[in-house]
């Protein structure tokens, strides 16, 4: 059974300011990460799948890094504003063709004006 | 576009009643298709997938089990219900290629067992 690590579990940050969390997991059965944005009510949206070593990935204000080999991931999201409150998860893809992926169990962000 | 619908939405059942969930996408055809679960205080935990017409695969045992009967149909059933299947389900669809590729999530359905 494969370990997906998120921290920290919740966050509450104030509007305006960045943050940043992360996402861990076995190196050793690394073949792609994808990062997702879920907030209440609505499916989870896909922000970025990572492959490769060093990768940076950007979307607006988040950004996202990735380390293999030593297992893990960091996504930043820079000047916080309310609609970046939601669960942002984080789930690897260890190979075997069309297997699902491993969720963590997600870091709730809260914005606060 | 592809669309990905689920339903129903919300469902409350009682303990040992059988159950129904069903997930269609449109606007793409031969998707690999995924049932997930995210059961209080658990990370989304993967339940089946599916490659083609009647191809299950299933990661966790359990009560359930899940069908596809048409190439954009995908069903999760269950005979009698326990209250440990009490969670948010979500359907999935990604196109056939690596797991490099995102996954589209449906809207849910949110299940009380009783």
């Amino acid at each position: 059974i494969l370990n997906v690590e998120q921290s920290p579990q919740s966050l509450h940050v104030q509007e305006g300011d960045s943050t940043n969390f992360t996402c861990s997991f076995p190196s050793s059965n690394f073949y792609a990460l994808h990062w997702y944005r879920w907030e209440t009510a609505k499916s989870p949206e896909a922000l970025f799948v990572m492959t490769l070593n060093g990768d940076e990935k950007k979307k607006g204000r988040i950004s996202a890094t990735l380390n293999t080999k030593e297992g893990y991931s960091y996504l930043y999201i820079k000047g916080s504003q309310p609609e970046d409150s939601a669960t942002y998860l984080c789930a690897l893809y260890s190979g075997g063709g069309a297997d699902g992926l491993t969720f963590g169990k997600g870091t709730h962000l809260i914005i606060q004006p | 576009s592809q669309t990905i619908h689920q339903w129903p939405a919300t469902l409350v059942q009682p303990v040992g009643s059988p159950l129904s969930l069903e997930c269609t996408v449109e606007g793409t055809s031969n998707p690999n298709l995924y049932w997930y679960r995210q059961a209080a205080g658990r990370g989304l935990q993967l339940l089946f997938y599916s490659v083609g017409i009647g191809q299950i695969s299933s990661e966790v045992p359990q009560n359930l089990s899940a069908s596809r009967p048409q190439d954009r149909q995908f069903i999760l059933s269950s005979k009698k219900l326990l209250l440990s299947d009490s969670g948010f389900y979500l359907c999935a669809w990604t196109d056939v290629g690596t797991g490099a590729d995102t996954q589209y999530f449906g809207p849910g359905t949110r299940l009380t067992v009783l």
